[in-house]
């Protein structure tokens, strides 16, 4: 089975600066997706950033971009210039390639300090 | 972009009623689609997996005969919880996958359902 591992619970940081969420995952699998979703307050699940198993370049998008380290199974976010509307909970997420289930993290809760 | 509607947002019932949820995927075609529990302050609990034209597969612990699931086109998956209780209260989360091997999951807004 997949499991995904968020360390930190709550976080927070101050407009502007840049703050990284952890998460940790445990596969056997070689090939497979990462995820990081954003959940704000509406509880609409948005896609942030995605990560292909097999690239070894690091998922970028804008502000965020992710640290991905296969061989210790690690797949952080990076939040720079963190924003108001960036306050919202953050779900680490891995899928497998087969049977397309996603399994996700239990969330770390970020709150944007103005 | 990809666009996932669920209906109702939220419901209110009786206890012992049967609750529907519906999920479409309005732009695009959705082979599986995934039924999600989530408590608050909590992550999203995977309850089942549809296939578009099969019998979905329920996670551990989940009731099939409680939380029937259909998936009967390419656009549309029901979440029927039957006889519903208190302890079903929650919010649930339905989200479907394009037919790409990478797609992501898009999601519906959730449904609250509070038993009574």
């Amino acid at each position: 089975a997949q499991t995904v591992t968020q360390s930190q619970p709550e976080m927070s940081v101050q407009e502007a600066e840049t703050v990284t969420l952890s998460c940790t995952y445990d596969t056997s699998e070689n090939n497979y997706y990462l995820f990081w979703y954003k959940q704000p307050p509406s509880r609409q699940m948005i896609l942030v950033i995605r990560q292909e198993a097999y690239k070894q370049q690091n998922a970028t998008e804008n502000r965020f971009s992710v640290n991905f380290q296969k061989a210790a199974k690690s797949f952080s976010l990076k939040i720079s210039d963190s924003q108001l509307g960036d306050t919202a909970m953050y779900f680490c997420a891995f899928m497998k390639l087969t049977g397309n289930q996603f399994y996700f993290g239990t969330g770390t809760s970020l709150t944007v300090i103005p | 972009g990809a666009v996932v509607s669920q209906h109702p947002s939220w419901v209110i019932c009786k206890s012992g009623t049967s609750v529907k949820i519906e999920c479409r995927s309005l732009d695009f075609q959705a082979t599986t689609m995934f039924w999600y529990r989530q408590f608050p302050k909590q992550s999203l609990m995977l309850m089942a997996t549809s296939n578009e034209g099969s019998k979905a597969t329920y996670e551990q612990g989940v009731e099939k005969d409680k939380f029937l699931i259909n998936h009967a086109s390419l656009t549309l998956s029901t979440l029927t919880v039957t006889s519903a209780h208190p302890e079903d209260s929650s919010f649930y989360i339905c989200s479907a996958k394009g037919t790409s091997t990478n797609s992501p999951l898009h999601f519906g807004n959730g449904t609250r359902l509070t038993v009574t």
